[in-house]
């Protein structure tokens, strides 16, 4: 089955600064890459997505990048703000909606004011 | 946009009590709903899939005669913990898909069994 590797696991970055997370993935089928971020006790908001046949997407202040070779894909937070703190995961599926995701283990982002 | 409904949204109950978790899709159709399981401080693992009108698929390890799942129209699922005891306390989220992606998540209910 797919393995999703997530790194950092916690991210400290000063207020107005640029956060980047990255993120690996195994299985070679897996095309559609969303990135979610929660708060405690709360579900996770999809953020971000990207699928295989694009290699950057960029939403504002967010932008996700996708290597299909190297299996690796990355979130990258420009201009932080203070309510960009939050617990970050990646996952990866297959498109079609009916697989369930597979997730990172999640990169705690802390934005210093 | 697509609204997923989940209940209770918090339980706390006595261990061996079995305990009922409702996820409804309110404006759309799901052909497909998913469950997951967080523990504290960790990710969501996919728990088991389940499609309208047949036996949900489980992942390796979730135990399919403790963790019950229906899914009898489109716009219902239910998973049902049974005897639940205290390494059962999770927080517990659906989501649903119309066969296209997104998933759509619902609130999560946090089970906590004494």
């Amino acid at each position: 089955g797919e393995n999703v590797e997530q790194h950092p696991s916690t991210l400290s970055v000063q207020e107005g600064d640029s956060a980047v997370i990255k993120c690996t993935y195994s299985d070679s089928a897996s095309n559609y890459f969303p990135w979610y971020k929660q708060e405690l006790g709360k579900r996770p908001q999809l953020i971000i997505d990207i699928r295989s046949n694009v290699g950057e997407k960029k939403d504002q202040r967010i932008a996700v990048t996708l290597n299909k070779t190297a299996k690796h894909f990355s979130l990258h937070i420009t201009e932080t703000q203070p309510e960009d703190s939050a617990v970050y995961f990646c996952a990866a599926s297959r498109v079609g909606g009916a697989d369930g995701l597979t997730f990172g283990k999640g990169t705690h982002l802390i934005i210093q004011p | 946009g697509a609204v997923v409904s989940q209940h209770p949204s918090r339980v706390i109950c006595k261990s061996g009590t079995s305990v009922k978790i409702e996820c409804r899709s309110l404006d759309f159709q799901a052909t497909t709903m998913f469950w997951y399981r967080q523990f504290p401080k960790q990710s969501l693992m996919l728990m088991a899939t389940s499609n309208e009108g047949s036996k949900a698929t489980y992942e390796q390890g979730v135990e399919k005669d403790k963790f019950l799942i229906n899914h009898a129209s489109l716009t219902l699922s239910t998973l049902t913990v049974t005897s639940a005891h205290p390494e059962d306390s999770s927080f517990y989220i659906c989501s649903a898909s119309e066969g296209v992606l997104p998933q759509h998540f619902g609130d999560g209910t946090r089970l906590s069994i004494l």
